[in-house]
């Protein structure tokens, strides 16, 4: 079973902090995806990564896919209390299904 | 456009009950998901059906657990019987059919076994 451990499990911060949260694992992932889950909501898709060493930009996110393809981290610059929610990295299977991580919970206070 | 379409919202219901979820998943995808969501396990996929067909169901935790695809637009979860150890946030989430599936999810069915 392919395992996605993500961490920190919580994170508490300022308005205006930088913040970096991360998604590892021992198996190799062809694609790795991060989401947002807001509260009562659905995971919505935020990025897709694919080739190791990627480093794509979401305006004050940035996500970086490892050389190895076994890990990934997300970096939020001057977060806001609209980047609020649950953060999940999530990568595919044989199946092409996808496999979850628990997530990193991110409250951002004004 | 409409995206991902559940039913109900809530649910509570006694245990013992049958309890059935709905699904609409977006016009044109060919693949729909069902994935458990607690605290302590995460989302867990339960069964991924591709062209109305299942294809994985390895995560039905129990033999209390069914799921259909009668047709494209169309899918349901069904428990029977209900334990509350079955309480979590059902989602269904569709995509279409390429290399890197990337997901789009309803807003859940939050099912609450007492």
């Amino acid at each position: 079973t392919q395992l996605l451990e993500q961490s920190p499990q919580f994170l508490s911060i300022q308005e205006g902090e930088n913040l970096t949260v991360y998604c590892n694992s021992s198996s190799v992932f062809s694609s790795l995806q991060w989401y947002r889950q807001e509260p009562g909501e659905g995971p919505v898709l935020l990025v897709t990564v694919v080739t190791g060493g990627e480093v794509k930009k979401l305006k004050r996110l940035t996500f970086q896919f490892g050389d190895a393809r076994k890990d990934s981290s997300l970096h939020i610059t001057a977060a806001q209390p609209g980047d609020t929610g649950l953060y999940l990295c999530a990568g595919d299977t044989v199946y092409s299904t996808l496999t979850f991580g628990k997530g990193t919970m991110l409250l951002v206070s004004p | 456009d409409a995206g991902v379409i559940q039913s109900p919202r809530h649910e509570v219901t006694e245990m013992g009950q049958e309890v059935t979820l709905r699904c609409k998943p977006i016009s044109g995808h060919n693949s729909l998901f069902w994935y458990r969501q607690t605290m302590m396990r995460g989302l867990e996929l339960l069964i991924y059906f591709n062209n109305n067909v299942p294809i994985d169901d390895s995560g039905m935790p129990e033999d209390r657990f069914s799921a259909k695809m009668p047709n494209a637009s169309f899918s349901t979860l069904k428990i029977q019987p209900s334990e509350p150890r079955d309480s979590a946030v059902y989602f269904c989430a569709s995509s279409f059919g390429q290399a890197v599936p990337e997901a789009f999810f309803g807003q859940g069915t939050r099912l609450t076994v007492v």
